[in-house]
């Protein structure tokens, strides 16, 4: 099993302000990398996949890049809506995708 | 527009069985790989299994493998999950989505909005 891991647990950040999660793969994934975004009481909702192309509605301050084993979302500027629990998840070992812990960003 | 809607949230006595349900519209449902995912109360998502509604092609995360049932019914757009004796450890809510691409491989692109699931005595 890849086993994917997030850094940090939890971030705090201003509003405004660059915000750098990290999700590194215990193995290579190549470019099958996404980034989820989850919201108290809510689904998930699809951010980034192949590592670094966005999501159809996705703003453009959210980016990701890396590929093999480390990856990076960073968002540009924080808006208050983008605190959140974000998730990273490997596709490369299809069917056993697995997820990362996730990282928690919070407001400073 | 494209969306998968999930049945209500349910309330179960340990040892009881159980078939939650996922509706697709707005696309071709046989296409896609719907898969499943856990999570337990205050944690991270948990992949379980994932099948291809088109000729029910059903694969499973070994840590799920046995413990639960994966099927669909294409005349109905609808897929399902299944426990024929739940735990008290199955509470959780759990998410179906659909895979992107039409082949094999790919992140999940569309949610349900989650079925809770609890099992107490």
């Amino acid at each position: 099993e890849i086993v994917m891991t997030q850094s940090p647990a939890t971030l705090s950040v201003s509003p405004g302000e660059r915000a750098t999660l990290s999700c590194r793969a215990s193995q290579s994934v190549s470019s099958n990398l996404a980034w989820y975004q989850q919201k108290p009481g809510q689904a998930p909702r699809l951010l980034i996949y192949g590592a670094s192309t966005r999501a159809t509605g996705i703003p453009a301050r959210f980016s990701g890049s890396g590929s093999g084993t480390e990856f990076t979302l960073t968002i540009s500027s924080l808006q208050s809506e983008d605190f959140a629990v974000y998730y990273c998840q490997q596709y490369n070992n299809w069917p056993l995708y697995t997820f990362g812990q996730g990282t928690k960003l919070e407001i400073k | 527009e494209v969306q998968l809607v999930q049945s209500g949230a349910e309330v179960k006595k340990p040892g009881e069985s159980l078939k939650i349900s996922c509706k697709g519209s707005g696309y071709s449902f046989t296409s896609y790989w719907i898969g499943w995912v856990r999570q337990m109360p205050g944690k991270g998502l948990e992949w379980m299994g994932i099948i291809y509604p088109g000729d029910s092609d059903t694969r499973y995360s070994p840590s799920f493998q046995g413990q639960v049932t994966i099927s669909a019914d294409k005349s109905i757009s609808t897929a399902y999950l299944q426990w024929s004796s739940l735990k008290a450890s199955d509470t959780a809510m759990y998410y179906c989505a659909r895979q992107q691409w039409l082949v094999p491989g790919g992140a999940f692109d569309i949610w349900g909005q989650g079925t809770m699931v609890t099992v107490s005595s």
